[in-house]
């Protein structure tokens, strides 16, 4: 599959910051997905996009589908301890078949 | 309703064994998928299936990883003769296709744990 560059590897900061990491790929995509993973579980979609240039929110979560269809970000306002987790970006070209980054661990201190 | 169920959540073998992993995908769900995901690592895709087509084989790493699903159920994978580099965690994915979009978001299991010694 492609590769799929994501940083930061991880992150370590306190409650009530606010969080950016961003994914980037030599190959274009259709589709950019964000997954949130727990210790002991699978991943969780958080995000999905399907426009160059969309930008859409969950809740705190923000992600957005870069212009060149080759990137994406993820934000995370006014973090809580329960962000905690390993994120993942994934990007699709059309069907089925997922890329994945290597995600980004991000650690909260309360 | 119930998400994707796998069994066992952990598996511990001793190299040379065989081993047989199950998935139970979301009920109504067409496509299931398996992907292997090493210590620190993304996911990596391994197998396909959609329906009644030819599952999509392409990600297996090699002869000794096969896996069968019956229907639009159960799937199990199987890796023969184990070696310590199949150790990894195996997560299984479902989706159907949305009729409007026709974009297909992928659910994930727990994974099973599988350490080969």
């Amino acid at each position: 599959g492609q590769q799929l560059n994501q940083s930061p590897q991880s992150m370590f900061i306190q409650e009530g910051e606010d969080v950016s990491m961003n994914c980037t790929s030599s190959s274009i995509f259709n589709t950019w997905l964000w997954y949130k993973q727990d210790p002991g579980e699978g991943p969780v979609l958080l995000i999905a996009l399907y426009k160059a240039g969309e930008l859409t929110s969950n809740g705190r979560l923000t992600a957005q589908f870069g212009i060149t269809r080759k990137d994406s970000f993820l934000n995370i306002s006014a973090s809580i301890p329960s962000d905690v987790g390993i994120y993942f970006c994934a990007g699709r070209n059309s069907g089925y078949a997922l890329n994945f980054g290597k995600g980004t661990s991000l650690l909260v201190t309360p | 309703g119930a998400g994707v169920s796998q069994s066992p959540s952990n598996k511990v073998t001793e190299k040379g064994k065989d081993v047989e992993l199950r998935c139970d995908p979301i009920s109504g769900h067409t496509a299931l998928y398996w992907y292997r995901q090493r210590l620190g690592q993304g996911l990596e895709f391994l197998i396909y299936f959609q329906g009644n087509s030819a599952p999509d084989k392409s990600g297996l790493p090699s002869d000794r990883f096969s896996a069968e699903r019956t229907g639009e159920s159960v799937s199990t994978l199987t890796i023969q003769r184990t070696q310590q580099e199949d150790s990894a965690v195996y997560l299984c994915a479902s989706s159907h296709r949305t009729p409007n979009s026709g974009f297909y978001e992928q659910y994930f299991g727990p994974g099973t744990r599988l350490t080969v010694t």
